[in-house]
């Protein structure tokens, strides 16, 4: 199994600003993902973030909102862009293990914005 | 496209009572079907999934899922439910051979009363 680290927790942000969410991952993974979490609701997949290459982002989303990088195999980050109320969420990442059959999931991080 | 369907919002039960909480899943194939529990502040874990084989899957802290293909139905029990449960448990279908994409259901938050 993996173990999934996320920094920041929580953070609270003024519109209008950027945050970046950093993940770690203790051991080796195939596949990183980025899921959102809006208040009350289920998880959405905004992109899976790709090694060395552009991240692959689901219908919705775009790179100029939720730049998302992944230097090496068990770290990524995802950064919120210009931020308005509408993007507090929770933002969650996540790993394919090896074996391609579970995906572990970070703790989250709460995002709030004014 | 896949999609998942857990018609329940919000169940109640007594601490001791059995449970069941549906989940209802659209695909073509056959399906990776997951159940994940995120109790408040926490990431996703996983309680259990199924690939193939026996219809019936365990998983852990004691829940079962049974996987019903002509219902396209993929509903977890649990013989005797603990106050620790109360939690939000999702259920998610993902492409055949793969956990990489997943999509979640809204999810049913479970309440235990003592």
């Amino acid at each position: 199994s993996a173990v999934i680290s996320q920094k920041p927790s929580r953070d609270i942000c003024q519109r209008g600003t950027s945050l970046t969410i950093q993940c770690q991952v203790d051991s080796q993974v195939t596949m990183m993902f980025w899921y959102r979490q809006q208040p009350g609701q289920s998880l959405t997949l905004i992109a899976t973030a790709n090694q060395g290459s552009e991240a692959t982002y689901e219908s919705g989303f775009v790179i100029d909102k939720f730049p998302i990088s992944r230097p090496n195999l068990t770290f990524s980050t995802l950064t919120v862009s210009n931020m308005s109320p509408e993007d507090s969420s929770i933002y969650l990442c996540s790993a394919l293990g090896l074996g391609y059959n579970e995906q572990f999931f970070g703790p989250g991080t709460r995002l709030t914005v004014l | 496209a896949q999609s998942v369907t857990q018609p329940d919002i919000h169940i109640t039960v007594s601490e001791g009572a059995s449970l069941e909480l549906r989940c209802n899943y659209s695909y073509g194939a056959t399906p990776y079907l997951f159940w994940y529990v995120q109790s408040p502040g926490q990431g996703l874990q996983l309680l259990l999934k199924y690939f193939s084989g026996d219809t019936l899957v365990q998983g852990i802290k004691g829940f079962e899922a049974e996987f019903k293909r002509s219902q396209s139905s993929f509903n977890l029990r649990k013989p005797s439910v603990h106050w620790s449960d109360a939690a939000e448990y999702f259920c998610a279908v993902g492409a055949t051979g793969t956990a990489s994409k997943l999509t979640f259901g809204t999810g049913t938050r479970l309440q235990v009363t003592l």
